[in-house]
């Protein structure tokens, strides 16, 4: 069956950076777009990045922009954020989700989470 | 930037029919998809693509989306269908949530 399985996540300073995986299994991991999404505590959910199946394309929200950085490593099944320059408000649980089929299809599958929190 | 606006709750009685909406400028020219989510756990995509229903999930869940507005609806709501349900769409290269609607059962 489909996993995904996020790490990384911890706590780290006001401008400090850290770098999330999402290791892979059970499906084709180089067919398929891939995204991080968050959640802040008590909060609804939150884009954060795409990356397309074979890494050719990467879209950001807003105000993530310049300081995350998605990307994936297809001969290791697993995706990759890099965060830096973080900020107080970018603390949240950060899950990584699969495209169902095409990218308009929604994400069919996510991981438990990883939670960054970001506390001088 | 684009917004998709849902009712933050919504009540039901089990047995009932609920009807959740999401609405945004020109919705309807969008795919729209929608999740679930129950306390603790993560996303579940109950609808895709406006009406489609992913592999296991139940018939009694429905999607709509004309207009501006997107519509699930639970049919013969079960109190197990208590939860955050959320909408999603793409806007050019992004990809925007809904706020969250929390469906109780009452």
């Amino acid at each position: 069956q489909v996993q995904l399985v996020e790490s990384g996540g911890g706590v780290v300073r006001p401008g400090g950076s850290l770098r999330l995986s999402c290791v892979t299994s059970g499906f084709t991991f180089s067919s398929f777009g891939m995204h991080w999404v968050r959640q802040a505590p008590g909060k609804g959910l939150q884009w954060v990045a795409f990356i397309r199946y074979d890494g050719n394309n990467k879209y950001y929200a807003d105000s993530m922009k310049g300081r995350f950085t998605i990307s994936r490593d297809n001969s290791k099944n697993t995706l990759y954020l890099q965060m830096n320059s973080l900020r107080a408000e970018d603390t949240a649980l950060y899950y990584c989700a699969k495209d169902h089929t095409v990218t308009t299809s929604g994400f069919d599958s996510w991981g438990q989470g990883t939670l960054v929190t970001v506390s001088s | 930037s684009y917004e998709l606006t849902q009712p933050p709750s919504v009540s039901v009685s089990p047995g009932q029919t609920a009807s959740i909406t999401c609405s945004g400028d020109k919705l309807g020219d969008k795919y729209v998809c929608w999740y679930q989510q129950k306390p603790g756990q993560s996303p579940v995509l109950v609808i895709s693509q406006d009406t489609r229903r992913p592999s296991g999930i139940p018939e009694r869940f429905s999607g709509s989306n004309s207009g501006n507005t997107a519509t699930l609806t639970i049919s013969g709501t079960q109190a197990m269908d208590e939860a955050d349900y959320y909408c999603q769409a793409w806007d050019s290269s992004l990809v925007v949530f809904g706020g969250g609607t929390k469906l109780t059962v009452l």
